[in-house]
C-alpha cells in the first residue's frame, strides 16, 4: 500500500525549518527519501533501515520509528535549492520493493 | 562516472506500434529498477532486476510490457503495443550491494514517453 506523506504541499522563506512526514499501514523494513525537481530525476537524499542504520546527505536528517510505521524528514534553515517535491518510498522487507507516496510540494521563497 | 544513461529522452509514438526504452546503469551496480511516474499514479516501480536476473515483476501493468537485462550493462523495456495510457516518464535507477540490504538508489534522466 502506498506511503501516505503530509503535509502535501509547504511554502518556506529562505532560512526557515520544515518537517515533511511518512506514515505506512504495514510494517517497515526501510524508508527513502528523494528530492525531484521539475522535469528532472529524483535525487537521493537518505535511507533509514530497520535497527537504526542511516545514510544520507549531512546537511538534511530524519528519524524512522519503526513501531509508528513512520518516518520524517528534517530541512533546517532552508535555502532555496530545497525547493522541489520530496518523495518517500518505503520497504516492507529487505527486498528492494519500493512504494512511494505521492510527495510533498516544499517551494522556498527569497 | 558517467551516472545511469537512457534512451531515447523522447518518445511519441501513435497507438499500436512497439516502444523500446533502453538503459545503461553505473558500471560495478548490480541491481537495475524500471520506474513509471503519472500524475494520477506517481511513481511506480515496474520490474527490478539483481544480477541480471528478474527479481520482481509485480508491477509491471500487463503483458503489453517485458523487460529484459541481457548483461550488466544493458536493459531494456518494451511496451508492445502501445496505448495512450502508457503515456508517463519511464526512469531506470540503479544501485551498488556494498554490503548493505539496500543501498542508494541512483536514477536516470528519464524517458519521457508520449502514445498519441
Amino acid at each position: 500500500q502506498q506511503p501516505v506523506q503530509s503535509p502535501q504541499a509547504v511554502i518556506l522563506r529562505e532560512g526557515e525549518d520544515a518537517v515533511i512526514n511518512c506514515s505506512s499501514s504495514k510494517a517497515l523494513y526501510s524508508v527513502h527519501w528523494y528530492r525531484q525537481k521539475h522535469g528532472e530525476a529524483p535525487v537521493f537524499l537518505m535511507i533509514l533501515l530497520k535497527g537504526g542504520e542511516q545514510k544520507g546527505h549531512e546537511k538534511i536528517s530524519a528519524s524512522f520509528n519503526e513501531k509508528k510505521q513512520q518516518s520524517s524528514l528534517y530541512l533546517t534553515a532552508s535555502q532555496l535549492s530545497y525547493s522541489g517535491t520530496y518523495f518517500c518510498g518505503t520497504a516492507g522487507g529487505s527486498n528492494y520493493k519500493l512504494t512511494f507516496g505521492k510527495g510533498t510540494l516544499l517551494t522556498v521563497n527569497p | 562516472d558517467a551516472g545511469v544513461i537512457q534512451s531515447p529522452r523522447h518518445e511519441v509514438t501513435e497507438m499500436g506500434q512497439e516502444v523500446t526504452l533502453r538503459c545503461k546503469p553505473i558500471s560495478g551496480h548490480d541491481y537495475l529498477f524500471w520506474y513509471r511516474q503519472t500524475m494520477m499514479r506517481g511513481l511506480e516501480l515496474l520490474i527490478y532486476f539483481n544480477n541480471n536476473v528478474p527479481i520482481d515483476d509485480s508491477g509491471m501493468p500487463e503483458d503489453r510490457f517485458s523487460a529484459k537485462m541481457p548483461n550488466a550493462s544493458f536493459s531494456t523495456l518494451k511496451i508492445q503495443p502501445s496505448e495512450p495510457r502508457d503515456s508517463a516518464v519511464y526512469f531506470c535507477a540503479s544501485s551498488p550491494t556494498n554490503g548493505r540490504p539496500q543501498e542508494t538508489q541512483y536514477f536516470g534522466p528519464g524517458t519521457r514517453l508520449l502514445v498519441l
